[in-house]
């Protein structure tokens, strides 16, 4: 079974600063992965995802996510954090395999403050 | 509208009571998701949809739980006799849906907030 643990609850960061979210995940096949943001009263936009083309993924408003194997891990980063990037944010893991349904499997969430 | 819509997005009900959720996917979009969100449990999956069938049922929570998809577009999720449980925000979820609807990006709606008194 495959399975998504997102270290930190609640990440807080001054505005500017490093953005980095931590997600590691199981999988039994090196899987699919995704990262989504949340905005209150709103459903999950795609920021990025991994599909086993390159390991250094760039997505959308400076977020990009390395994969790593050899730590089953899918960090997601942001070099300089704006007010605007607040949100809950999920990582996310589907079964790569032929015939897949592609039904996703999040992590709990992290929610990122941002202070000024 | 260009997006995944979906009704009511509040509903608030007395316990027992049945509901219906509706989800209106992205047009041509033949994958078919739909997730409960709740401060218990996270994000789970629920039902998947390939057209008008659900090869995958193993997310629905009790047989009080039910999903139809009907013209290969439109999805309704029904609860019946609602628990205080079912309290949650259900969201539907789109994609193009191929062969590997593993890397296909899933397009999410708003969601409905269900509160059961």
């Amino acid at each position: 079974a495959q399975s998504v643990t997102q270290l930190g609850s609640h990440v807080s960061v001054s505005e500017g600063a490093l953005v980095l979210l931590r997600c590691n995940y199981s999988s039994s096949v090196p899987p699919y992965l995704f990262w989504y943001v949340q905005y209150p009263n709103q459903g999950l936009q795609l920021l990025l995802k991994y599909t086993s083309a390159a390991t250094l993924v760039k997505g959308i408003n400076g977020f990009e996510a390395e994969f790593k194997k050899s730590e089953t891990s899918f960090h997601l980063t942001k070099p300089s954090a704006h007010m605007s990037d607040a949100a809950e944010y999920f990582c996310a893991v589907s079964d790569s395999r032929a015939g897949n349904t592609g039904k996703l499997i999040f992590g709990q969430g992290t929610t990122l403050q941002v202070k000024p | 509208g260009a997006g995944v819509s979906q009704s009511p997005s509040n509903k608030v009900t007395e316990k027992g009571k049945d509901v219906e959720l509706r989800c209106d996917p992205i047009s041509g979009h033949t994958a078919l998701y739909w997730y409960r969100q709740s401060l218990g449990q996270g994000l789970e999956f629920l039902i998947y949809f390939q057209g008008n069938s659900a090869p995958d049922k193993s997310g629905l929570p009790s047989d009080r739980f039910s999903a139809e998809r009907t013209g290969g577009s439109v999805s309704t999720l029904t609860i019946q006799r609602t628990q205080q449980e079912d309290s949650a925000v259900y969201l539907c979820a789109s994609s193009q849906g191929d062969r590997q609807n593993g890397n296909q990006p899933q397009h999410f709606g708003d969601g409905t907030r269900l509160s059961i008194l």
